[in-house]
């Protein structure tokens, strides 16, 4: 019930296309989701984050979207990049905790 | 760059060995969390310390603990290492408002590659 499951486990996009990545969760009592992006032999770096009571969260060329009923939340990359190639993780914060549950990651691979 | 360091980079253990990794938070920061990475995995959460105190734990056995400083640097023990030991494990750093218990997203720092042979 602590789980958060994420896919696609892998994504390759061309240049200038849309990325999403979709993350799913149980656990009624998570307040909290940050999307971390990580390059290789780095730890991850926060992206974005969205609570519960906003269904959708814009910061650039990233948008998370938040669907409470359905459970979900998803983050859109427009105008992807190269640079963006990276592998990305969902996380998910219990209310009232300090434990950040992860999804298993999907590594992006932008395309020239 | 978040501001919180780690060290070693890079450690190779045997098997039943101790360790231990350290953590700088970031500036400000009073909340140190630690987790395990393994390869190819999402980050585990193993515990945090605030304020010097064990604030929560994940599903890790007694053979991890940890210790946080008054200048809020930490670290993590890892004994009688085990094969499965062998992960990247990472720190971050937050700001607890410890009225609240609200916290600000965490930060992490590079890591440290543990590889227990």
């Amino acid at each position: 019930q602590q789980q958060v499951k994420q896919s696609p486990q892998s994504l390759i996009v061309q240049k200038g296309g849309i990325s999403i990545i979709n993350c799913a969760y149980e656990n009624t009592a998570f307040d909290y989701f940050p999307w971390y992006q990580q390059f290789p032999g780095k730890g991850p770096a926060l992206l974005i984050a969205i609570r519960p009571d906003v269904s959708e969260k814009k910061e650039g060329r990233f948008t998370i979207s938040f669907n409470k009923s359905a459970k979900q939340f998803s983050l859109h990359i427009m105008d992807s990049q190269p640079g963006d190639s990276a592998t990305y993780f969902c996380a998910a914060r219990l209310g009232g905790s300090e434990k950040l549950v992860f999804g298993k990651g999907t590594k992006l691979t932008v395309n020239p | 760059e978040t501001g919180v360091t780690q060290s070693p980079t890079h450690l190779i253990k045997t098997r039943g060995q101790q360790v231990t990794l350290r953590c700088s938070s970031q500036s400000g920061h009073n909340t140190v969390s630690w987790y395990q990475q393994a390869l190819g995995q999402g980050p585990q959460f193993i515990f945090q310390y605030y304020r010097e105190e064990e604030n929560g734990r994940g599903n890790f056995p007694p053979r991890f603990s940890g210790l946080q400083f008054p200048n809020y640097s930490s670290e993590l023990n890892v004994n009688a290492l085990e094969l499965d030991d062998s992960a990247l494990y990472l720190c971050a750093s937050s700001l607890a408002d410890k009225k609240a218990m609200v916290q600000e997203t965490q930060y992490f720092g590079p890591g440290t590659r543990l590889l227990v042979l």
